[in-house]
């Protein structure tokens, strides 16, 4: 079935150094979501990438999307300690006929920050 | 805005018992997720309902779980009867797709920790 990969599960960095977790899918998506889940909260949206090859920035966060759609990433520049937590990305499920609006996420990366 | 709003926050039950969780999406949302997130895992999508009918319950375990949106607002999703394997935390996300532009971008809930011993 439709997967969603994720790496590294887990990251250990020391505040200020940079991060990234790479995301890839098993069929070409139509478009891509980032999501933060902090310690103990749930899923909060970040950011969704359409375009082949797009390249989006968030402050310190960059969001990139392959140019076959198949595989995305997220790069921290200089971590800060709120910068904890579980990044997942998401692609849209197939189900039936077609899109329906479902998510498929993957397993997600953590990010722990030493201060 | 209000955001999803999900009772109880946590729930601990004995194996073989009854649970139902209860998820009020934010006001106007078309379509509301229920989600499984298992410690460590991404969540996985149990249930979608588009108003009150069901999009897609492909990974619902129909034996024990069921869920309805009888009005097209709320929605509760029930466990009967419970085993050690579905301690988790039950996600409830809304999102406006199905309306007139639409988005699919999805607004979790606290969820609801559910322990089962």
């Amino acid at each position: 079935g439709q997967q969603v990969m994720q790496i590294p599960q887990y990251q250990h960095v020391q505040e200020g150094e940079d991060f990234t977790t790479y995301c890839n899918s098993s069929t070409t998506l139509s478009n891509i979501q980032w999501y933060k889940q902090r310690p103990g909260g749930h899923p909060v949206f970040l950011i969704q990438l359409v375009k082949s090859g797009e390249v989006k920035k968030q402050k310190r966060l960059t969001f990139q999307f392959g140019e076959a759609k198949k595989n995305s990433s997220l790069h921290i520049t200089a971590t800060q300690t709120t910068d904890v937590g579980t990044y997942f990305c998401a692609g849209p499920g197939v189900y039936g006929s077609g899109n329906t609006g479902k998510l498929i996420f993957g397993q997600g990366t953590t990010l722990q920050v030493k201060p | 805005e209000a955001g999803v709003a999900q009772s109880p926050r946590y729930k601990i039950i004995e194996k073989r018992q009854s649970v139902a969780f209860w998820c009020n999406p934010i006001s106007g949302h078309a379509t509301l997720y229920w989600y499984q997130q298992i410690l460590g895992q991404g969540p996985k999508l149990l249930i979608q309902f588009q108003n009150n009918g069901v999009v897609d319950d492909s990974q619902l375990p129909k034996d024990r779980f069921s869920a309805e949106r009888l009005k097209g607002v709320d929605s509760t999703l029930k466990i009967q009867p419970a085993k050690l394997e579905d301690s988790a935390v039950y996600l409830c996300a809304s999102s406006s797709l199905g309306r007139a532009g639409g988005r699919n971008t999805q607004y979790f809930g606290p969820g609801t920790r559910l322990t089962v011993l």
